[in-house]
């Protein structure tokens, strides 16, 4: 799977849209980009997952570029409970299940 | 709510005890997954099961083995505990890896 660079911290005021950049340089053709979150001392949430098309849910929108090289999170009206880190993620689908590795993420700080 | 379970939520073990950590999922999902996350750090995967009948290692297996019971429940068991797995021992399932993974709360192992 393919590695990825994400910014240690960022902040954003509450109510502004957070995006949240993440670097896959080496992506192949066949790896989906997924976004998790893990609030203080809880599991990892799953926010949203692409492959070439940007997608959107009720969580959040996901930015790909053309070449795939890069992408964005972004959280359109960032709220005090969206503080958490956020993890970038490329990785093959398999029929065999697969593996998600997980990197140091970003840890975002909501502020009022 | 359907999910991940997980027990016990806290564990204290003297060196060189076992033990065995519990997951089960009511979602009819394929795959599961265990991964610890120490203090700081992202999740690293330590075992997972792409269906049931399989096992693979993770990233991190050493000190480690897993049973997949069946369907439902997929147990993690230290047979000789070290300080070293001081740790939050998450478990996670999927269905397909086109829907994510679901987390449990986790287990805050404390090895002394």
């Amino acid at each position: 799977d393919a590695k990825t660079t994400q910014p240690t911290s960022m902040d954003c005021a509450e109510g502004r849209a957070a995006n949240l950049p993440c670097n896959h340089s080496t992506i192949s053709g066949n790896e989906y980009v997924y976004w998790y979150r893990q609030i203080h001392s809880q599991g990892p949430q799953y926010i949203i997952h692409g492959l070439k098309n940007n997608e959107t849910n009720e969580m959040a929108s996901l930015i790909i570029t053309e070449d795939r090289k890069s992408s964005t999170l972004i959280l359109p009206h960032a709220t005090l409970r969206d503080t958490a880190v956020y993890y970038c993620i490329v990785r093959v689908l398999s029929n065999q299940g697969g593996k998600l590795i997980f990197g140091q993420g970003t840890e975002l700080s909501v502020k009022p | 709510n359907a999910g991940v379970t997980q027990t016990p939520k806290f564990q204290v073990l003297k060196t060189g005890q076992s033990m065995t950590l519990q997951c089960a999922q009511d979602m009819n999902h394929n795959s599961m997954y265990w991964y610890r996350q120490d203090p700081g750090m992202g999740l690293r995967l330590i075992y997972y099961s792409a269906s049931e009948g399989t096992t693979d290692k993770g990233e991190v297996p050493n000190g480690y083995n897993v049973s997949r019971l069946n369907k439902r429940e997929f147990s993690l068991r230290l047979e000789s505990a070290a300080p070293s797995q001081t740790s939050v021992y998450f478990c996670a399932s999927s269905r397909t890896e086109m829907y994510g993974y679901t987390f449990g709360s986790g287990t805050r192992l404390t090895v002394v």
